[in-house]
């Protein structure tokens, strides 16, 4: 099993749109879950923390359920400069702060 | 959050040659990653550099191939030795400037071995 597994896309939705991503992990001793961002030839940019009793960012909600190893990442109202890739990120524990991401879900929103 | 400057932006090199990329961080860091992303993939880390100490490396990742130093806070470099085309990649320098609730990205440096 794969350490941060996410949906393998891609996603083609129109402007306005609800869309989820999914994401699973196998540590179950991770302790820090993000979502970031990845725009086409450019760097990762963090999206927002994860939280267990969940948080949202405006359209942006994102969860996650330590008992299923399971974090989710909720856009609504989908806009045309949310097309990006989207990485599920999962920091192990300790001092190590090792990130271990997962292979992204490429977004198109079509106008 | 930290502002990273990572040059080259972009190289192409002919094989068995060597590459050192440089990352410059606007403030003092402790640890510094060095990532690679292969086409089409997500990141894989190389290395954590940590100041006045040997880099530490990932499984599959040895430090005759991916040489680091990590001289100060503030500055990293890789080095990317006796290339071949399968080492053709994207290569990131990250920081954690936030206390393990979010890390920070140079542009990457985009590596084509020919």
């Amino acid at each position: 099993r794969k350490e941060v597994e996410q949906d393998p896309g891609p996603f083609n939705v129109p402007e306005g749109a609800t869309v989820a991503f999914n994401c699973t992990y196998s540590n179950s001793a991770s302790q820090s879950f993000f979502w970031y961002r990845q725009d086409c030839r450019k760097e990762p940019k963090l999206l927002m923390s994860v939280y267990s009793s969940g948080n949202e960012d405006g359209r942006f909600t994102a969860q996650l359920n330590r008992a299923s190893q399971y974090i989710s990442l909720l856009i609504r109202d989908s806009k045309l400069s949310d097309s990006a890739t989207y990485l599920c990120v999962v920091r192990s524990g300790g001092s190590n702060y090792k990130l271990t991401f997962g292979k992204g879900t490429l977004l198109t929103v079509n106008p | 959050s930290a502002v990273i400057s990572q040059k080259p932006s972009r190289d192409i090199c002919q094989r068995g040659t060597s590459l050192t990329i440089q990352c410059q961080v606007d403030s003092q860091v402790t640890m510094m990653f060095w990532y690679r992303q292969q086409p089409g993939q997500s990141l894989t880390l190389i290395a954590t550099a940590n100041q006045g100490s040997e880099a530490t490396y990932e499984s599959g990742f040895v430090i005759d191939k991916f040489p680091i130093s990590r001289p100060n806070l503030t500055f990293s470099t890789l080095t990317v030795s006796n290339m071949s085309p399968e080492d053709s990649s994207i290569y990131l320098c990250s920081v954690d400037d936030t206390g393990g609730y979010g890390y920070t990205f140079g542009s990457g440096t985009r590596l084509t071995v020919v």
